[in-house]
């Protein structure tokens, strides 16, 4: 089956740096998304990786290493606001998203 | 162009009614997705659109739900009968064929009592 692991919940402190985690099985790898959903709102994307290595954006930064079917997002300078879900999503060999249950991340002051 | 939009905002029905959503997706994209979420969960794929052509629905998709996309631009999810069970986030997305990002809109958040 398909499958996609991330932490349930992770906990960080206003101007540190967090690191979540995403490992996952699909049938087929045409790419691993990053999206962030505040509560109750859509899903809005942050980043995007289809080859391996770091993929730089302003304070986010993703990473992916298809031979492990891992991949990371890295949040740097947290900001009260960076409080929300971080989703996970690998689109398969037939172009279908599958997603992770998402990682909720609370930033303390 | 203004993004995904999709109607209503919230949606609150009496169980065994029928309820019909709408999304309007980004002018050039294609494709067209409607997807659930739960509280706690990622987007739980329902069934997609490449132009007015439906392709794939979800095993998860009952007799009850259907969708439509008449003229490949706006999409409507039909649930007839509602369930209590069928209380979630209805989001829809759209993107380019087989390339790019997926851009969602705000949902419709339907409560069925």
């Amino acid at each position: 089956g398909q499958n996609i692991d991330q932490p349930t919940e992770m906990t960080a402190t206003e101007g540190a740096i967090v690191q979540i985690n995403c490992t996952y099985q699909t049938s087929g790898f045409n790419g691993l998304f990053w999206y962030q959903q505040h509560a109750g709102e859509a899903p809005t994307f942050l980043s995007y990786n289809v080859l391996d290595g770091l993929e730089e954006k302003g304070r986010f930064s993703s990473f992916l290493s298809r031979s492990k079917g891992y991949s990371y997002l890295l949040l740097k300078e947290l900001q009260m606001k960076d409080s929300a879900s971080y989703l996970c999503a690998v689109r398969d060999s037939n172009y279908q998203l599958i997603w992770g249950a998402g990682t909720k991340l609370i930033i303390k002051p | 162009d203004t993004g995904v939009s999709q109607n209503p905002r919230h949606k609150i029905t009496k169980r065994g009614q029928n309820v019909t959503f709408r999304c309007d997706p980004i002018s050039e994209h294609n494709r067209l997705y409607w997807y659930r979420q739960t509280l706690g969960q990622g987007p739980e794929f329902l069934t997609y659109f490449q132009n007015e052509a439906q392709l794939e629905k979800s095993r998860l998709l009952s007799d009850r739900f259907s969708a439509e996309r008449p003229k490949g631009s706006f999409s409507t999810l039909e649930i007839q009968r509602t369930e209590q069970g069928d209380s979630a986030m209805y989001l829809c997305a759209s993107s380019l064929a087989r390339g790019g990002g997926y851009t969602f809109g705000s949902g419709t958040r339907l409560t069925v009592v």
